[in-house]
């Protein structure tokens, strides 16, 4: 019964690499998020979804593509994987996509060796 | 453009200590406000919205719009509150929240 799941929790792969981060929530809600959050901690929007449609695109490399098949998921797939990409990265997603409280995921650990 | 500044990376207290978490924020409108909270390996949750005035784990955060602030306050720290806080804005019909670069609060027995 997890409201905003993800997997994997762990993602450890090569420089050059393609990866994708997969993002369910089950709670109904129109908006959904992708947040990084790097080794400072420091939590950072990347991209938002409402209804399937992005809505904000946070000044992210274009190897990051986020696909929201339906307003349940919310997939982030990465091209060619840099060293720069280890990070912490969560799923968020919040009911009318007007401030409002967010749910967030478990996260997933990326580590680019 | 909405900014939200955290100045303390790190904060120490003992325990039964008052503690305060500051949070400062610009913005031009009329700012929603949130504390998220994260333990350590776990999520980040709510922790309270100064909407809802409650007071949860008996944190309380005051909105003071004259110097633009939002301080979390717990009179007396508990070592379970060790953890990660967040404060966020949201405003208008912006669809996002903007976080700031979060506090570790540690409480010491």
């Amino acid at each position: 019964d997890t409201a905003v799941s993800q997997t994997p929790k762990y993602l450890v792969t090569q420089m050059g690499n393609d990866k994708s981060i997969k993002c369910e929530q089950n709670l109904g809600h129109d908006t959904m998020y992708w947040y990084k959050q790097d080794s400072k901690k420091f939590l950072k929007i990347m991209f938002s979804y409402n209804n399937k449609e992005l809505i904000i695109n946070e000044t992210v490399p274009n190897r990051f593509s986020p696909k929201s098949p339906d307003k349940a998921h919310l997939n982030l797939h990465i091209n060619s994987l840099e060293l720069g990409d280890s990070a912490v990265y969560f799923c968020a997603s919040s009911p009318r996509g007007l401030p409002d409280t967010q749910y967030f995921g478990p996260g997933t650990r990326l580590t680019v060796l | 453009a909405q900014r939200v500044t955290q100045p303390e990376k790190l904060l120490s207290v003992f325990k039964g200590a008052p503690v305060e978490l500051k949070c400062n924020y610009s913005y031009s409108g009329s700012p929603e406000l949130f504390w998220y909270v994260q333990y350590s390996r776990q999520r980040l949750q709510l922790l309270l919205r100064h909407i809802s005035r409650e007071s949860i784990k008996g944190f309380t955060a005051d909105h003071n719009k004259g110097v633009t602030s939002f301080h979390l306050k717990k009179p007396f720290a508990q070592e379970e509150d060790s953890a990660m806080y967040y404060c966020a804005l949201g405003g208008g019909s912006n669809y996002k929240l903007t976080f700031g670069k979060g506090t570790l609060l540690t409480v010491n027995p």
